[in-house]
């Protein structure tokens, strides 16, 4: 079956510097979308960036991530933390339009530090 | 805009009871609906998919015995876990999907306790 793989259960960073989450993925199929849901605290998942188009950079509210189907990875990036970016973050994959159903990673929680 | 709301929000249940939850999706026609749970410490497992005017699908370790699902229109969907132990707590969450849209949308969530 499909999985999500993000290899770091907590990253801890001091506000200001660069984030970067690893997600890797491994479905049979071709044309997978991937997408990164953030969770705060007693909130449920809420989207934060979607891709489908191979080695296409797509942006939201200051992250960013490529699809790269060669490697199998949609890592998560932004330039600068913020204390507010505090959160899981979840990467999930869908095999296509037609199926409904996520497969979810195990999430990484991100903590900023003044 | 696409909503989902979840209702209840929190419950508690004693061990052995059996508890009921709805989702509904507001503003776009929900063609498909995907139960998950969130038990603690873990990530989001899979329970069923449900779509309209198709056969419910179960993830192994689920099943409808335990958690029955009702998906009787675009807008509507309900769950129940039957005879609730320790192990069924955690954070249900359903994700309702409009047909031909990659984007799932979750609504907030009902949080069982079971004493």
């Amino acid at each position: 079956g499909d999985s999500v793989t993000q290899t770091e259960g907590l990253v801890t960073l001091t506000e200001g510097l660069p984030v970067m989450l690893n997600c890797t993925y491994q479905t049979i199929y071709s044309n997978p979308f991937l997408f990164w849901y953030v969770q705060h605290l007693n909130e449920s998942p809420r989207l934060l960036l979607k891709s489908f188009t191979d080695n296409k950079r797509t942006e939201h509210q200051g992250f960013h991530a490529t699809l790269h189907k060669s490697s199998s990875s949609f890592h998560l990036q932004k330039s600068s933390a913020q204390l507010s970016d505090s959160a899981l973050y979840y990467c999930a994959l869908i095999r296509t339009q037609v199926v409904g159903q996520l497969t979810f990673g195990r999430g990484t929680r991100l903590q900023v530090y003044a | 805009g696409a909503l989902v709301y979840q209702y209840p929000r929190r419950t508690i249940c004693k061990s052995g009871t059996s508890m009921r939850m709805e989702c509904q999706a507001v503003g776009f026609q929900a063609t498909s609906v995907a139960w998950y749970r969130q038990s603690p410490q873990k990530t989001f497992e899979l329970i069923a998919l449900s779509t309209v005017n198709s056969a419910i699908k179960y993830e192994q370790n689920f099943t409808q015995e335990k958690f029955p699902i009702s998906h009787p229109n675009l807008s509507f969907s309900s769950m129940t876990v039957l005879n609730a132990y320790l192990e069924d707590r955690g954070l249900y969450l359903c994700g309702a999907r409009m047909g031909g849209q990659d984007t799932q949308y979750f609504g907030p969530g009902t949080r069982l306790l079971v004493l």
